[in-house]
């Protein structure tokens, strides 16, 4: 069974401009959330999709966007890029359960770079 | 609010054991562990929820003291393959508002 995929493995942008990060989860599950992996700061909960609706967000600026496609791939856009957003960008996926994050299966992110 | 993990770093020797705590300062509803390997994806060992359980998962096991708002995480007789960046991340409420908040993890070096 294949596991999270993301894509692009690596991006390199400059300030100002937008960033779209792809994410496709493990066949049956709903859930996706996207995690951001700056150097020292752990994974920062930035989204949570189901059911192509956005759940629940993070303490992030709306120029973090994201959707859920009818096939629960997901897409995460970051507008108007500053250098503090070069991160490692993870996306998990999981089933659904009622009151509780499941386990998460995460992919092996993408790379973002600004300049 | 991002639960709190303590030590930053520790180095081991093969064979010996590790703790590693997870501290929150709002009431739990969960908490779960990941162990991040260098340039690979985190990987799930496990989840407690509130009432004190304790689980085991090989020689790692976790406990989770609700009162107390923290949990550990005990590696007993380490090997090489657990060195990693471990994560706690924890839940403060249940429900549809629920968002799994991760600290900012323990790097775990085991030698020979």
């Amino acid at each position: 069974e294949a596991g999270v995929t993301q894509s692009p493995t690596h991006l390199i942008k400059t300030r100002g401009q937008q960033a779209t990060l792809r994410c496709s989860p493990i066949s049956g599950h709903t859930s996706v959330y996207w995690y951001q992996q700056a150097l020292g700061l752990g994974l920062q909960f930035l989204l949570w999709y189901d059911e192509g609706e956005e759940r629940n967000r993070g303490n992030f600026p709306p120029r973090f966007s994201g959707r859920q496609f009818p096939n629960y791939s997901s897409e995460l856009n970051v507008n108007a890029l500053e250098l503090e957003d070069s991160a490692l960008y993870l996306c998990a996926s999981s089933r659904y359960l009622a009151g509780l994050t499941g386990e998460l299966f995460f992919g092996e992110g993408s790379r973002l770079t600004v300049l | 609010q991002q639960p709190v993990q303590s030590p930053q770093a520790v180095i081991l020797r093969e064979g010996e054991d590790a703790v590693i705590n997870c501290s929150s300062s709002k009431a739990l509803y969960s908490v779960h562990w990941y162990r991040q390997k260098h340039g690979e994806a985190p990987i799930f060992l496990m989840i407690l929820l509130k009432g004190g359980e304790q689980k085991g998962h090989d020689k790692i096991s976790a406990s989770f003291n609700e009162k107390k708002q923290q949990s550990s995480l005990y590696l007993t007789a380490s090997q090489l393959s657990y060195s990693g960046t471990y994560f706690c991340g924890t839940e403060n409420s249940g429900g549809s508002n629920y968002k799994l908040t991760f600290g900012k993890g323990t790097l775990l070096t085991v030698n020979p």
